[in-house]
């Protein structure tokens, strides 16, 4: 069974510039979800998805960060436009409808913003 | 006061050794726990899951949870150097779906 999968791994963009991260659950895992980690700090949450809807996004730092689950598949994180804080690893994670908790990760997309 | 804490180590253990690690929440209605291990560069891995009070093991790894006392261990034993990684403990805060994660504590098997 294919892991959860995020494309890039790695991206370097200017200040300004608007980026586009994208994951890929394990398959029939309904719930997805984005975490942040910027250097020296935890991880931490950014939002949850059930299937298409957004089940919470209190995580979200601003209306810079747009996040979208069509058709409840793979799910897109839009950065626009990009700040120099914006940088860390973005992971994803998802988890099955029945074990609510136990979340599988994904192998992260460092994001550098110059 | 932080959500989960952890110390950050490094935490130097000899091979074949007990590794023990720790890691307190503030959120008293806490329900599930977890450890995660996170490899330089790779992404958190779930180990272990516990949910109610007492001792989980598997294989070499046991979980202990201790909700009065607000806490949650980590024990490795017979410790290899593989094990070397970064442990991450993380707990759902019962209010809503999310996991809060510490910061991680840093392990280090000494072969």
């Amino acid at each position: 069974e294919a892991g959860v999968t995020q494309f890039p791994s790695h991206s370097v963009i200017e200040k300004g510039q608007t980026v586009t991260l994208r994951c890929d659950p394990i398959s029939g895992h309904d719930n997805l979800y984005w975490y942040r980690r910027v250097m020296g700090k935890e991880i931490k949450f950014l939002l949850h998805f059930v299937k298409e809807s957004k089940q919470d996004e209190s995580g979200m730092p601003n209306n810079r960060f747009l996040a979208e689950r069509t058709g409840g598949t793979y799910s897109t994180l839009k950065v626009q436009p990009a700040e120099l804080e914006d940088s860390g690893v973005y992971f994803c994670a998802s988890s099955y409808r029945g074990s609510l908790y136990e979340q599988y990760f994904g192998p992260g997309t460092r994001l550098t913003v110059t | 006061q932080k959500e989960v804490e952890q110390n950050s180590g490094p935490l130097s253990v000899p091979e074949g050794a007990i590794a023990s690690l720790n890691c307190t929440y503030s959120d008293r209605v806490s329900q599930s726990f977890f450890w995660y291990r996170q490899y330089s560069g790779k992404s958190p891995e779930l180990i272990m899951s516990i949910y109610s009070n007492g001792d989980k093991e598997d294989g070499r790894f046991t979980a202990q949870l201790n909700k009065a006392s607000q806490y949650v261990s980590l024990l490795i034993r017979d410790s290899q150097p593989s094990d070397s990684a970064t442990y991450l403990c993380a707990v759902n805060i019962a209010r809503d779906d999310k996991i809060i994660f510490g910061k991680g504590t840093r392990l280090h098997i000494l072969p």
